[in-house]
């Protein structure tokens, strides 16, 4: 089944503690983005990959770091997790820029 | 830079009746448009796309749009609704920049529909 997979599901975690979260997709696609959903502000994207070692920032980078290393992978780290990064966090790849999304089911962070 | 707006935040609608929910888009160049819905605890799912040609777009579910250039309008039509279409509905626009395309979303559309 053509998938985009993020695990985990529900993560709770201290202020400062190191994290990763993992995105992997299984249709070959180039194109990777890791979006934040919050009440009233819809979705908003934090990086983008465009092909491996091809990554660029998106509207609020600030505090997130991303790799890709190979084209099916594409975690986000948070490497001092604050409080204010406590969303609903989505993966989402495409065959191209520009086309429909295919998105993972989602990691609610909370950072306490 | 592109925007999108959806005009309305939440929907309420009977089973079996009409709806229509309102996306406008705001970009001086040609864009790519799309409808996402988004069911409880779940990821977003793609409904329906529209990159060219034909400006009536038809989806998954029974749901349509309709691109109107001149009103910069992409408006989600479903002529009868059921319980299970429950769910926030995000409109999204994409517009190319030097091989990249940047998609940005509305804030989304919540579907009630009432048995």
């Amino acid at each position: 089944e053509a998938q985009v997979t993020q695990n985990p599901r529900y993560l709770i975690t201290v202020t400062g503690k190191k994290l990763t979260v993992t995105c992997s997709q299984n249709m070959n696609h180039e194109y990777m983005s890791w979006y934040r959903q919050d009440p009233g502000l819809g979705l908003r994207q934090i990086y983008y990959s465009m092909n491996v070692e091809v990554t660029d920032k998106g509207d609020v980078p600030e505090g997130y770091k991303v790799s890709r290393k190979e084209k099916r992978n594409f975690p986000l780290i948070l490497e001092s997790p604050s409080p204010n990064q406590t969303s609903l966090y989505f993966c989402a790849s495409s065959l191209f820029s520009g086309d429909g999304y295919t998105f993972g089911s989602g990691t609610r962070l909370t950072v306490v | 830079a592109q925007s999108v707006t959806q005009l309305d935040s939440q929907v309420p609608v009977f089973e079996e009746a009409p709806v229509e929910l309102r996306c406008n888009y705001s970009s001086s160049v040609s864009v790519y448009l799309f409808w996402y819905v988004q069911y409880p605890n779940q990821g977003l799912q793609l409904l329906l796309k529209y990159l060219s040609g034909s400006t009536l777009v038809k989806g998954i579910n029974g749901f349509e749009a309709e691109f109107n250039k001149s009103q910069t309008s992409f408006h989600l039509r479903k002529p009868s609704v059921h319980i299970s279409d429950t769910a926030e509905y995000f409109c999204a626009v994409s517009v190319g920049a030097g091989g990249y395309q940047k998609v940005t979303f509305g804030i989304g559309t919540k579907l009630q529909v009432i048995p």
